[in-house]
């Protein structure tokens, strides 16, 4: 079946302005999670969807960052007044969820750039 | 005390030869410990996974052994293809806390 799939897969963007990246998960999974890596580092944690519902939310960095995933499947990473430090892969990953193992696989990111 | 650290940053071997690639964790929380694959523009892919409850686990070329009293594990790789040249990390979750903490990364380079 199809993995996860992310777009848009680059956005260029000047600073101040509102971007929304969106994340398609692998059918089925439960658990969706959004994920930033930095140029030369691993993905630090952004948020933690089970469901509906953002299970854990403690590594959105500030409140200009917020996500939704309003039936349970797409979500929608939304970035307001975005900053040059913003600039970086956004990572989305599935997995089954508390039905299942902890296995999450990841899309293939959104390199966003902040001008 | 979410904290992974990983050695080495980067690792040059042979072909044929075996890569060594090291974790360390502080959360004694933490119950599942995968390892991800990345090559340049793409997203990390699930390599390999072990639980506290084993000391080893071999998948073909790939094996993680794991040491909970030292709270260490590490990747394997044997007979290292240049195929296998990408990053490689680490990472850790617990059951409460089910987001995957990283470490920082190794560029495996293998030498044809």
């Amino acid at each position: 079946g199809a993995g996860v799939s992310q777009t848009p897969s680059n956005k260029v963007t000047e600073k101040g302005k509102y971007v929304e990246l969106r994340c398609d998960p692998i059918s089925g999974h439960t658990a969706l999670y959004w994920y930033r890596q930095s140029l030369g580092q691993g993905p630090e944690f952004l948020i933690y969807f089970q469901g509906t519902g953002a299970a854990d939310d403690s590594g959105l960095p500030n409140d200009r960052f917020f996500a939704v995933r309003p039936e349970g499947s797409v979500s929608t990473l939304k970035i307001q007044r975005t900053e040059r430090g913003d600039s970086a892969v956004y990572l989305c990953a599935s997995s089954l969820g508390l039905a299942g193992g902890n296995e999450q696989f990841f899309g293939p990111g959104t390199r966003l750039t902040v001008l | 005390q979410q904290q992974v650290k990983q050695s080495p940053q980067s690792l040059i071997v042979q072909k044929g030869g075996i890569s060594i690639i090291n974790c360390a964790y502080e959360n004694t929380a933490f119950d599942y410990f995968p390892w991800y694959q990345q090559f340049p523009g793409k997203g990390p892919a699930l390599l390999i996974a072990i639980r506290p409850d084993v000391s080893e686990k071999k998948e073909g070329r790939f094996t993680i052994s794991f040491n909970k009293s030292a709270k260490q594990f590490s990747l394997h790789i044997m007979d290292s293809q240049p195929g296998d040249s990408a990053t490689y990390f680490c990472a850790a979750s617990s059951g409460s806390a089910r987001q995957l903490t990283f470490g920082s990364g190794t560029q495996l380079t293998v030498l044809p």
